[in-house]
């Protein structure tokens, strides 16, 4: 059973420009969660996806977007990208009424922003 | 808003010595403290979750504990495949997960 996918592993965008990051649940999952890492910081919530709608979102400004497809899988959408973008992306599923211990995450996408 | 902080951020161990690392809250309406694992580049790993003050969770050299302020991983005679950093995340009303920084545990041989 592969478990969360993301692609791609590593990106490098120059200011200005907007990049899309992809998500892959684990099978069985339907909730699909993004999370930004900073360097040496906690993981930081942006938004949850379930049944194709945003549900949930964190602090992030309207530049963060996203999309879930009939298949629960998932993109995350910078526009406009800062230097302060840089980050881990991570993408966690879970299945939808159950709680944060059953969020399995990814390992993430280095995005670096130059 | 709901707030996490943990302590120390950056722990050193020699093998066989053990320790804690802190965990102190603040949330509206608790509805779960979690502790997770991450390696470099990695995602992080589920650990424990703990939802009420007095319940305690233990795991191989590993035990959390939870008061009605913060929580503490216990580590016991930790091993060098223990040095990670470890994240505690607090679930509050809304639903939303917030993250403390991690305490990065390096244990030498």
């Amino acid at each position: 059973d592969a478990g969360v996918t993301q692609s791609p592993t590593h990106l490098i965008k120059t200011r200005g420009q907007q990049v899309t990051l992809r998500c892959s649940p684990k099978s069985g999952h339907d909730t699909v969660s993004w999370y930004q890492q900073a360097l040496g910081q906690g993981p930081q919530f942006i938004f949850q996806y379930y049944e194709e709608e945003e549900r949930q979102r964190g602090n992030f400004p309207d530049r963060f977007s996203g999309h879930q497809f009939p298949n629960y899988s998932s993109e995350l959408n910078v526009n406009a990208l800062l230097l302060g973008d840089s980050a881990l992306y991570l993408c966690a599923s879970s299945l939808a009424g159950t709680g944060p211990d059953t969020q399995y995450f990814g390992p993430g996408t280095r995005l670096t922003v130059l | 808003e709901d707030q996490v902080t943990q302590s120390p951020e950056a722990l050193r161990l020699q093998e066989g010595e053990s320790s804690s690392l802190n965990c102190s809250y603040t949330v509206s309406g608790l509805r779960g403290l979690f502790w997770y694992r991450q390696d470099p580049g990695k995602g992080p790993e589920f650990l424990f979750t703990l939802y009420s003050a007095g319940e305690e969770k233990e795991k191989e050299r590993l035990k959390a504990t939870l008061t009605k302020k913060e929580s503490f991983l216990h580590i016991t005679a930790p091993k060098p495949e223990d040095s990670a950093t470890y994240l505690c995340a607090v679930r509050g009303g809304y639903q939303k997960v917030t993250f403390g920084i991690g305490t990065k545990l390096q244990v030498i041989p």
